[in-house]
């Protein structure tokens, strides 16, 4: 079955900090997303990627940035946090087909302080 | 351009009667329209997924959802609910697979 890594469960970081989110998947798949959850927002997406070196803003780019150097990694940058990018992240692939199924990672919880 | 409404923050239903979740969305395009199901500090599952097929789709555990274009809704339903399907529900549409759009979420409460 496919697999999507998010390297951490739980971080804390303090504000002003760079913070790296990183995202593996291993099935090859063209197509990954970051998204942020927040309760009665359901979730947004804050960037996305459909080749290496490719990448589009989504609804909500601003205090983040992304980074996809190899297909199997999606990175997320937060430059430099602030107190109401805590949120859960979650990470998504798929691939470019006719009728794609998303793969989630399990969502990383980052709090800032 | 794309959005999704969930119509219900919150659904309550006892135990063994029917489940109804609903969902409207818009789309400039011939819409894909999918439903996950995210259980408490679980990742997101699949439920079912219409893709311009058979307009009345079947998922994983009981759940069907109904695509009906003329009323722009894809809403979610269950003949029985079972305890286990007390989650958070997310109606999805996306048109040409680059970018998904989520509902807000429907937090499905089933009662003993």
């Amino acid at each position: 079955d496919v697999k999507v890594t998010q390297s951490s469960r739980y971080l804390v970081k303090r504000t002003g900090e760079k913070v790296f989110l990183e995202c593996v998947q291993d099935m090859d798949h063209e197509n990954m997303f970051w998204y942020r959850q927040d309760p009665g927002l359901g979730l947004r997406l804050i960037y996305f990627s459909y080749d290496v070196k490719m990448k589009e803003k989504g609804d909500i780019p601003e205090g983040y940035s992304v980074s996809r150097e190899k297909k199997e990694r999606f990175s997320l940058i937060l430059e430099s946090a602030s107190t109401n990018q805590t949120s859960m992240y979650l990470c998504a692939s798929l691939p470019r087909t006719a009728s794609p199924k998303a793969f989630f990672g399990q969502g990383t919880r980052l709090t800032v302080v | 351009a794309q959005s999704v409404t969930q119509l219900d923050s919150h659904v309550s239903v006892s135990e063994g009667t029917p489940v109804l979740l609903r969902c409207n969305y818009s789309s400039s395009y011939s819409p894909s329209l999918f439903w996950y199901v995210q259980h408490p500090n679980k990742g997101l599952q699949l439920l079912l997924k219409y893709t311009s097929a058979a307009t009345l789709v079947k998922g994983i555990n009981g759940f069907e959802a109904e695509f009906k274009k003329s009323e722009t809704s894809f809403h979610l339903t269950k003949p029985s609910a079972h305890m286990s399907d007390a989650a958070e529900y997310f109606c999805v549409v996306s048109s040409n697979f680059n970018k998904f759009y989520f509902g807000s979420g429907t937090k499905l409460n089933v009662k003993p």
